[in-house]
């Protein structure tokens, strides 16, 4: 079955410091992988994807993530956090029913510190 | 564009009464989800509808609970009777699963509070 996990509940960083916020994923097949953001009393917004290509994907709002297949992650990351991106997160894969379905993650709750 | 629309936005009931929650998915969207989060339970998927069709409702809690999608326009989710273990954030979500490398779109949702 597919699944996703993101092992950190929350995690703290201090603006202008470089971020990650983790995410593991177990599929059959070819990954097709996501990013959301949510921010308070608004539904989830998409952020990136991965769906094949270069593994380092760009995303909105300065936000980039990296694939890597052996270690079957997709950290989301940015250089400089700002306290404007404190928000809670979300990784998703896509599941393989092929009906647009995707499995999320338990989320991941950003804090970025002045 | 428009995105996916969710009325109402708020909505709060006593317990035993009916809640309908709406929803309008992006023109050209075809398949359909409903979720409902919650701090103790996080984003839960209930539903979601294919062209128009049912494909899986085992997220769905109970039997009090029915949603329908009559057309490729509108969504409903319904409780009935509502309890207050029902109070939590409902959110509709649409996309394309024609195409492999489409996100989902989500609505605002709708918070309903059961008293």
């Amino acid at each position: 079955a597919q699944s996703v996990a993101q092992p950190e509940d929350q995690v703290n960083v201090a603006e202008g410091n470089p971020l990650t916020v983790k995410c593991t994923y177990s599929v059959s097949g070819n990954p097709y992988l996501f990013w959301y953001v949510q921010y308070p009393n608004r539904g989830l917004q998409f952020l990136l994807k991965y769906i094949t290509g270069d593994n380092l994907v760009k995303g909105s709002y300065g936000f980039e993530a990296e694939f890597n297949k052996s270690q079957t992650s997709f950290h989301l990351k940015k250089p400089s956090a700002l306290v404007s991106d404190s928000a809670l997160y979300f990784c998703a894969v896509r599941d393989a029913s092929n009906t647009g379905k995707l499995i999320f993650g338990q989320g991941t709750t950003l804090q970025v510190k002045p | 564009d428009a995105g996916v629309i969710q009325s109402p936005r708020h909505e709060v009931t006593e317990m035993g009464q009916e809640v309908t929650l709406r929803c309008k998915p992006i023109s050209g969207h075809n398949s359909l989800f409903w979720y409902r989060q919650t701090m103790m339970r996080g984003l839960e998927l209930l539903i979601y509808f294919n062209n128009n069709v049912p494909i899986d409702d085992s997220g769905m809690p109970e039997d009090r609970f029915s949603a329908k999608m009559p057309n490729a326009s509108f969504s409903t989710l319904k409780i009935q009777p509502s309890e207050p273990r029902d109070s939590a954030v409902y959110f509709c979500a649409s996309s394309s699963s024609d195409r492999d490398t489409q996100p989902q779109h989500f609505g605002d949702g709708t918070r309903l509070s059961i008293l």
